[in-house]
Formats: structure tokens, sequence, C-alpha cells
């Protein structure tokens, strides 16, 4: 199993460009969730899934959106890119929501907004 | 202000001491989680305590999750140059799939 990938693992968007990160998993978990870290701030939630077809807001959604059509994809759209977005994203996937819910997290995508 | 807050930030000490790492609320969690994190990799998972006063062992690592569910603590035994890395806290915050972390302890263990 690849367990869970992310594409590109490097951008620098310009101001106001779009674009949208990839993240799919093969573990058929039913969980998936974005991240950004930023230095001195740990992790921050910014959208998750508990299935296809249902998305929620985390900490920190504004400036994103999210959709799951399938179980294994869950891709991240930044729809005009700004510099407050500049961060390392993190795409996780969990088999449940239970107490003992383990997070597995992709390799991360290091985003630079000019 | 951090719900869950990590201290020291940074630590750089030699091989075969000690160290003893804290993350702290002034919240009550259900559960807490510690993730060790690699240079350019995401973060896997350690151990997630959820019993007040729970202690669990993961060889040299001992995990701690106060009495009152507020704080927990990392205790690294004999240090060792493979355990550099970022150590972070997270615990659910208004649902299990929704983690808060903390904002990590980088680790450096010196040969």
């Amino acid at each position: 199993n690849a367990g869970v990938t992310q594409t590109p693992k490097f951008q620098v968007l310009k101001t106001g460009q779009s674009m949208t990160l990839q993240c799919a998993q093969d573990m058929n978990h039913e969980y998936m969730s974005w991240y950004r870290q930023d230095p001195g701030m740990g992790l921050r939630l910014i959208h998750y899934s508990v299935g296809a077809g249902i998305t929620d807001q985390g900490e920190v959604p504004n400036g994103y959106n999210v959709s799951r059509s399938t179980t294994e994809d869950f891709p991240l759209r930044l729809l005009s890119a700004a510099p407050s977005q500049t961060s390392v994203y993190f795409c996780a996937s969990s088999y449940s929501a239970g107490i003992y819910n383990e997070q597995f997290f992709g390799p991360g995508t290091r985003l630079t907004v000019l | 202000t951090q719900l869950l807050e990590q201290s020291p930030q940074f630590l750089s000490i030699q091989e075969g001491e000690n160290l003893t790492v804290y993350c702290n609320s002034s919240s009550v969690f259900s559960s807490l989680q510690w993730y060790r994190q690699e240079p350019g990799e995401g973060p896997v998972l350690l151990v997630t305590v959820v019993t007040g006063g729970e202690v669990k062992k993961l060889k040299r690592l001992t995990f701690q999750f106060g009495d009152a569910r507020k704080d927990s603590s990392l205790h690294i035994t004999a240090a060792q140059p493979g355990d550099t890395g970022l150590y972070l806290c997270a615990g659910p915050r208004g649902g299990a799939q929704k983690l808060v972390f903390g904002q990590g302890t980088r680790l450096t263990i010196n040969p």
C-alpha cells in the first residue's frame, strides 16, 4: 500500500492564482483531513470529511474549498492564492473517529505564494 | 493563544541524557495523542492516552496523561540521535475527527 500520497511536493504561485492540491489514500479510510503547518504553530485543521460526499470546516477554512466525490480522493482547492497561504500542507486519513483514532499523514506539499 | 501549549519549544541535549517534554491546556481533553515528525515527512502517531493518570511506555519513551486530563508529558530515557525530531501533542476538540495540535517541541540529540 502507498498509504497517503500528495502531489505536488513543491509549488510556487503568484498572488491571485488558483490551484488544487491532490491527496489520495489506498487504505479505504472513511475519514480524511487537510492541515496546514506554519512555524511555531503546529498543525491547524482546514477542512475534513467523514465520508464520500460529506465535508465540514475546521479551524482555518477561509480561502480553501474541498470536495469528496470518492473514498480515495480529497483535493484541496485554493481559489485565489494569497501570501498568507504560504505554508506546508498535510493531508491525513483515518479508519475511524473513535477515541484511538490514528491519523496517517501524507508527506506534505510545500506551497509558496509570491 | 494555543489551546495546547508545549514546552520547551526547542531542546538540544547530548546523547545519553534524559529529558521531559510537556503539553499543557486549561481545557479537559477526552484523550491526547503524541506524534513525531521528521524533516520533509508527515507526523507519525506514537501513542494515545485516554485515562487520567495513565502511563504508557514505548521502549525508552514514557507518556503520562494528567489526572485531570488537562496535560500530558513525554519522558525520554537515555536519548539517542534517532530520537531527533519534532514532537507534537494533539487532542480532539469539537469531535473526534477535529484535532487541535500543540506548537511542537523540536528535539535535537547530539552524538
